[in-house]
């Protein structure tokens, strides 16, 4: 049961162009959203996060937009670079249970 | 001085054995995780501890023991090997009151089992 769903295993994007990671959830007392980044042969390292009462939380190249209607997270990273490509997770957890469930992934490439 | 490691990176070993993974911690953090990596590429908790106590424990088979001997070390030790447990086994550490910052990972190990 994926409580955290990542449906693109895969996507492709031009330097300099925007990418634009999708997660979905199922569970609504999710209260907290992370988005990890990882290397080959590294672990996970955290990129950004967002509260359950905002919609929105930027951080320089990368932004997070929360649509609790929808169950919805995205991930923008604009502009797109090089270094940017690496497998990212979405994750999410209800505070209080100290816990976070990862979503299956997504490879980004970033073409020249 | 890297900030969650484990050891080893690679552990190849033949089913039936029994073998550990080691996780250090220099951040500080009270609570500590293993996840597992499976094939089809889900991050899975196994266990949490705070503060040398077990806090979660998710489901796994009681072949696989976590122990804390304090609150900067959580090993993992794996009876009577299967093939199904190969995976990559991530360690990690937080702080109670970790804000929004989530987990520290470390590098992973690869475990392999013939």
């Amino acid at each position: 049961d994926q409580q955290v769903k990542q449906n693109s295993p895969s996507l492709s994007v031009q330097e300099g162009r925007i990418s634009i990671l999708n997660c979905d959830y199922t569970n609504s007392m999710f209260d907290y959203f992370l988005w990890y980044k990882k290397y080959p042969a590294e672990g996970p390292t955290f990129l950004i996060s967002i509260s359950s009462i905002k919609d929105k939380n930027e951080d320089g190249r990368f932004t997070v937009f929360l649509n609790k209607s929808a169950k919805h997270l995205s991930l923008h990273i604009v502009p797109s670079q090089p270094g940017d490509s690496a497998v990212y997770f979405c994750a999410a957890s209800v505070q209080r249970d100290d816990k976070i469930i990862f979503g299956k992934g997504t490879r980004l490439h970033i073409l020249p | 001085d890297t900030a969650v490691s484990q050891t080893p990176k690679y552990l190849v070993t033949q089913m039936g054995n029994d073998k550990s993974i080691k996780c250090e911690q220099n951040l500080g953090h009270d609570t500590m995780y293993w996840y597992k990596q499976d094939s089809k590429k889900f991050l899975k908790i196994m266990f949490s501890y705070n503060n040398k106590e077990l806090i979660i424990n998710e489901t796994v088979p009681n072949r696989f023991s976590p122990k804390s001997p304090d609150k900067a070390h959580l090993n993992l030790h794996i009876n009577s090997l299967e093939l199904g447990d190969s995976a990559v086994y991530f360690c990690a550490s937080s702080s109670r009151d970790r804000g929004l910052h989530g987990y520290t990972f470390g590098s992973g190990t690869r475990l392999t089992v013939v």
